[in-house]
């Protein structure tokens, strides 16, 4: 069975920072590129960082650009996102998912339950 | 960036009626189009990949069609456990994005 577990979140000042993890289990981790979606409280999906098999590739949506960085740990079967500069607009769950069959681009089969962020003031 | 639209954002329907829910991308998009479920509390669910390929374990009431820039997901015979929010997403260029969502409703 594959599982994401999300883990990281909390409550954080404006102006601080985060690293959210993403453990995955029940595939072979370092074949998939993997993504962070957030979505903020009675909001929608929001895609925001995308990273490739060996790290090499990473992509950004524009509004986090210069304040997020994606990562991983192949041998840890782990995915990353450092969250920095944090603002109002970053309180959300954030989820981490992946295609099935380890291809490139597809729907996201998988998700993990998502860990929340709350900025506070 | 490409633009996604859906429409309407929200709906309500009776047990049994059959609906459609439209998603617009701003430019071409071929088939690269996924639509998702999520009901609250949970991560969304894959309904459909490739803007038609229902995915497995998904009953067959769901469907979806299109290509190019317009796309629909239809739900025949619509059951209280299809209420819900319905997500359209673009992939493969990046930016993946989503559209803002369409609440569907029981009358």
């Amino acid at each position: 069975e594959v599982q994401l577990v999300e883990s990281g979140g909390g409550i954080v000042q404006r102006g601080g920072s985060l690293r959210l993890s993403c453990a995955v289990s029940g595939l072979t981790f370092s074949k998939y590129w993997m993504h962070w979606v957030r979505q903020g409280p009675g909001q929608g999906l929001v895609w925001v960082a995308r990273i490739n098999t060996d790290g090499s590739s990473r992509s950004y949506v524009d509004s986090v650009k210069g304040r997020f960085t994606v990562s991983r740990d192949n041998a840890k079967s782990t995915l990353y996102l450092q969250i920095n500069s944090l603002t109002d607009e970053d309180t959300a769950r954030y989820y981490c998912a992946t295609v099935e069959g380890s291809r490139i681009a597809d729907g996201f089969s998988y998700w993990g339950q998502g860990t929340p962020v709350t900025v506070s003031s | 960036d490409i633009q996604m639209t859906q429409s309407p954002s929200s709906l309500s329907a009776y047990v049994g009626d059959t609906i459609t829910i439209t998603c617009r991308a701003s430019e071409d998009i071929t088939n690269f189009l996924a639509w998702y479920q999520q009901k609250p509390g949970k991560p969304p669910r894959l309904l459909i990949s490739a803007a038609s390929t229902l995915q497995p374990g998904i009953p067959s009431r769901f469907s979806g069609s299109g290509y190019g820039t317009d796309f629909t997901l239809t739900i025949t015979s619509l059951q209280p456990e299809d209420v819900a929010t319905y997500y359209c997403q673009k992939y493969l260029s990046v930016p993946w994005t989503f559209a803002q969502g369409t609440k569907v409703e029981i009358k």
